[in-house]
């Protein structure tokens, strides 16, 4: 079946230094990218997505970036703060059938940021 | 406020005892879907539906049942429930394009002893 791969499964980073979260999906067809950030005991959160007809997309310190031809999305996160501590999801949407889709996500990345 | 409401947040239940976890949306979302969250594994589609009385099985459909009677209602349903379905669940709610955001409910906590 299809699905979305997320590399890594944790990442630690200093205060102040950028992190990057790594996900390849397998349906071409997929066409839109969403990220979730889930901080402890809470709902996932959309935080940044892209569409198939966009290459990167950029919102203050996050930014995404998409490559379709070798079908892999990543986000990038500069000036990393504490309250960046979290667990993120990359996700994809794909057509199950006419009229019906998917949400596939990926495993998730456990980001610390030290102090 | 828009919003997802899942309940109960908490549940610790028996193995066998029949219990159903409701989740109701006020945005007027034709798609809801049922995931489960476990360590190392993130969040699994159990059920999704795109409209009422229709709804399709996700990747672990195993042990749950869900209903679609009205737009804003998808409840799961835990027939006989068995430890192995301890998890954090979540139902989530978005419009029938699909690139579109999902919205989370608060998630529902569950222990099956």
């Amino acid at each position: 079946g299809e699905n979305v791969e997320q590399h890594p499964s944790t990442l630690s980073v200093q205060e102040g230094d950028s992190a990057v979260i790594k996900c390849t999906y397998s349906d071409s067809a997929s066409n839109y990218f969403p990220w979730y950030k889930q901080e402890l005991g809470k709902r996932p959160q959309l935080i940044i997505d892209i569409r198939s007809n966009v290459g990167e997309k950029k919102d203050q310190r996050i930014a995404v970036t998409l490559n379709k031809t070798a079908k892999h999305f990543s986000l990038h996160i500069t000036e990393t703060q504490p309250e960046d501590s979290a667990v993120y999801f990359c996700a994809a949407t794909t057509w199950v059938t006419s009229g019906t889709y998917k949400y596939i996500f990926g495993t998730g990345t456990r980001l610390k940021v030290l102090a | 406020e828009a919003q997802v409401t899942q309940n109960p947040r908490y549940l610790i239940t028996v193995t066998g005892k029949k219990l159903t976890v409701t989740c109701s949306q006020n945005m007027n979302h034709e798609y809801m879907s049922w995931y489960r969250q476990d360590p190392g594994l993130g969040l699994r589609q159990i059920y999704y539906s795109m409209n009422v009385e229709v709804t399709d099985k996700g990747d672990v459909p195993e042990g749950y049942k869900v209903s679609r009677k009205e737009k804003r209602n998808f409840p799961l349903i835990l027939e006989s429930p068995s430890p192995n379905q301890t998890s954090l669940y979540f139902c989530a709610s978005s419009n029938r394009d699909r690139s579109t955001e999902a919205f989370f409910g608060q998630g529902t906590r569950l222990t099956v002893v």
